[in-house]
């Protein structure tokens, strides 16, 4: 059974910092795994979305690496502002759905 | 293009009432997925459906249905509801989940609460 974790659970940096945000997976065979923001009381977002066969994806301030053999991804903020403050959740899509992670919750302060 | 939309934006019920939860996907997409999202247990996978064909369910009750369409739109049902059942409800669409390049694109939720 597919299990997806996020770690580190809450994180808070302050403004212009780079971070990262780890995702991990149970089960290698996944069709692609996908980056999400979400607002408070709104719905999801999509960042970035990294193929099985791909390692990394680049979108502006964002960049996602997949190791599927490791089953492992990591979400790259760079320069981080205020707006980037939101949860971040990454999801594996295998068998027709997507499993997810819990969540990080990100703090910027100014 | 119009996004995903999802209709009502929200709804109060009691318990034991039934609810029916719609969804219409981004046009030309045939893949329509739903799911659940609490804060005790975060997002979990209720079904999918392509060209009016569920491919796959979640771990949920038989009180949970849904269907699709000809024309993609989806609806989702929810009998007998329960307390635990106050969620948002979040539908998705996508060309055709199950590929390599498939985004998933998110409506705005339906926000349940049950009395």
């Amino acid at each position: 059974k597919q299990e997806v974790t996020q770690i580190p659970a809450a994180l808070s940096v302050p403004e212009g910092e780079n971070l990262v945000l780890n995702c991990s997976f149970t089960d290698s065979a996944i069709y692609n795994l996908q980056w999400f923001r979400q607002d408070p009381g709104k719905g999801l977002t999509s960042l970035l979305l990294i193929q099985s066969s791909q390692r990394e994806q680049t979108s502006g301030r964002l960049n996602a690496s997949l190791d599927k053999s490791s089953g492992r991804s990591t979400l790259y903020i760079a320069a981080s502002q205020p707006g980037d403050s939101a949860t971040y959740l990454c999801a594996v899509d295998s068998n027709y759905q997507l499993i997810w992670g819990a969540g990080t919750k990100l703090i910027i302060k100014p | 293009k119009a996004g995903v939309t999802q209709t009502p934006r929200y709804l109060i019920k009691t318990r034991g009432q039934q609810v029916t939860l719609s969804c219409s996907p981004i046009s030309g997409h045939r893949s329509v997925s739903w799911y659940q999202q609490t804060p005790g247990q975060g997002l979990q996978f209720l079904f999918e459906y392509f060209s009016e064909t569920q491919r796959n369910k979640g771990n949920f009750p038989g009180r949970f249905s849904g269907r699709q369409f000809s024309n993609s739109r989806s609806e989702m049902n929810v009998s007998t509801l329960e307390l635990g059942d106050s969620a948002l409800y979040l539908c998705a669409s996508s060309l055709a989940l199950g590929g390599p390049d498939e985004t998933q694109y998110f409506g705005p939720g339906t926000r349940l609460l049950v009395l």
